[in-house]
């Protein structure tokens, strides 16, 4: 079974929102992965967890925080978002940083 | 960081043509993935091949790392085979992969 999970599939929030979007694997894969794709454009990295812990985080603002609570689960939690933050997130894992990544379906986010 | 590039950037084919699209990175690599993005927006694995040729259906994918490109081959296309096609390859201290631009595939019935 190659399949990473991603919720909510869609989500529209307003700029004083919190929110939360969720991605698990039960693959036992040890690394994990948000990236963010705008319109048209290929997928960039956002953070990367190995072994539970923040590997790279890209320079991403503070408004997106990355929560790792155990090896199946990654969280991404959005505060005070700006409408060009809506995008496409994608959640990826792999069994460790140098293997196949496999990506979840995505969470279409738009800030309004 | 290393550089991808895809060409063609579009490519529109009649049903049953065939076509090939292509990766060129900038540094030696050690893997290399192509995958397939649906109009629902989900990354479909298609190939995980750091070198040589691998097969799947009517794909298969060839990587010259020593001349650092990809080749990802469609035959008797079909309008499901529609979407955008990314190759990416890892970089950076966490491997984390750096995808080219894409090939926009439209295949007409």
């Amino acid at each position: 079974d190659t399949e990473v999970t991603q919720t909510p599939k869609h989500l529209v929030m307003g700029m004083t929102n919190k929110k939360s979007l969720k991605c698990e694997q039960h693959m036992g894969h040890r690394a994990m992965y948000w990236y963010k794709q705008k319109a048209k454009k290929p997928p960039e990295l956002m953070f990367v967890y190995s072994y539970e812990k923040l590997s790279i985080n890209e320079s991403v603002p503070s408004r997106f925080s990355p929560e790792c609570p155990n090896s199946s689960l990654l969280n991404l939690h959005l505060h005070a978002l700006q409408p060009e933050d809506s995008a496409l997130y994608l959640c990826a894992s792999s069994p460790g940083l140098i293997y196949e990544q496999y990506f979840g379906p995505g969470t279409r986010l738009t800030v309004t | 960081g290393i550089q991808v590039e895809q060409s063609p950037p579009d490519l529109i084919l009649q049903e049953g043509a065939n076509s090939t699209l292509r990766c060129n990175f900038s540094d030696s690599v050690n893997n290399l993935q192509w995958f397939h993005q649906n109009p629902w927006g989900q990354l479909i694995n298609l190939f995980y091949i750091p070198s040589g040729t691998k097969q799947n259906g009517r794909l298969s994918a060839t990587t010259v790392a020593t001349e650092r490109y990809s080749l990802l081959y469609i035959s008797s296309s079909q309008t499901t085979d529609s979407g955008v096609y990314f190759c990416a390859v890892p970089s950076g201290s966490a491997r984390q992969l750096t995808f080219g631009s894409g090939t926009q595939l439209t295949v007409l019935p």
